[in-house]
């Protein structure tokens, strides 16, 4: 079985802290994609990564950034969070150059407070 | 600009009712795919069915049928005699460059 591994499930951070949200994905998935999911905006894409060391922005990448040393590692950092970023994040990964035709499989999620 | 347009909130429906939901999507791509997913109650997104932008045959598998208009751009999904554990929200995404999903619809099965 495909699995995404969010590091962590719930996470209470301070205003102004840099928080950073750990993905793992162990299937060798070329593709991983960085969303927020608020209730009545669906999922939105923040970033997304289609090989090593790339990244591209998705549609609402103001406030964060990203790092992909590794294939199966995608981390989303929030460099100075702030109270409009408390949300679920949700990590996915999916197959294929472009990987536009295979399914995608999302971790649990990390619902992040920001106080 | 929404690129995956899903404009019932929510729907309600008593076991055994028939469940379509809605999806509107714009691209200027012609080589497209299209997703449904379902997110249960649990939270974990599951992947329900795709369609490519050049295969425009209707499908049935199980109680799911789906049906695709490129001349519309419409991609719908029905739920046929639903049960109680189909209460969750559903998403409908497209992926032509990137992976861009709807606001997604919140259907109720009542027993």
């Amino acid at each position: 079985d495909v699995k995404v591994t969010q590091s962590s499930r719930y996470l209470v951070k301070r205003t102004g802290e840099k928080v950073f949200l750990e993905c793992v994905q162990d299937m060798d998935h070329e593709n991983m994609f960085w969303y927020r999911q608020d209730p009545g905006l669906g999922l939105r894409l923040i970033y997304f990564s289609y090989d090593v060391k790339m990244k591209e922005k998705g549609d609402i990448p103001e406030g964060y950034s990203v790092s992909r040393e590794k294939k199966e590692r995608f981390s989303l950092i929030l460099e100075s969070a702030s109270t409009n970023q408390t949300s679920m994040y949700l990590c996915a990964s999916n197959l294929g150059a472009g990987g536009r035709d295979t399914e995608a499989f999302f971790g649990q999620g990390t619902r992040l407070t920001v106080v | 600009a929404q690129k995956v347009t899903q404009a019932q909130t929510e729907i309600s429906v008593v076991e055994k009712e028939d469940v379509t939901l809605d999806c509107v999507y714009e691209t200027r791509d012609t080589t497209y795919y299209l997703f449904w997913y379902k997110q249960p109650p649990s939270g974990e997104l599951v992947f329900l069915i795709r369609r490519n932008s050049f295969d425009e045959q209707n499908e049935i598998s199980g109680r799911y049928s789906w049906n695709f208009q490129k001349s519309t751009s419409s991609f719908n999904f029905t739920i046929t005699a639903s049960q109680v554990v189909d209460s969750a929200v559903y998403f409908c995404a497209l992926n032509d460059y990137k992976l861009s999903f709807g606001a997604g619809t919140t259907v109720t099965v009542r027993a």
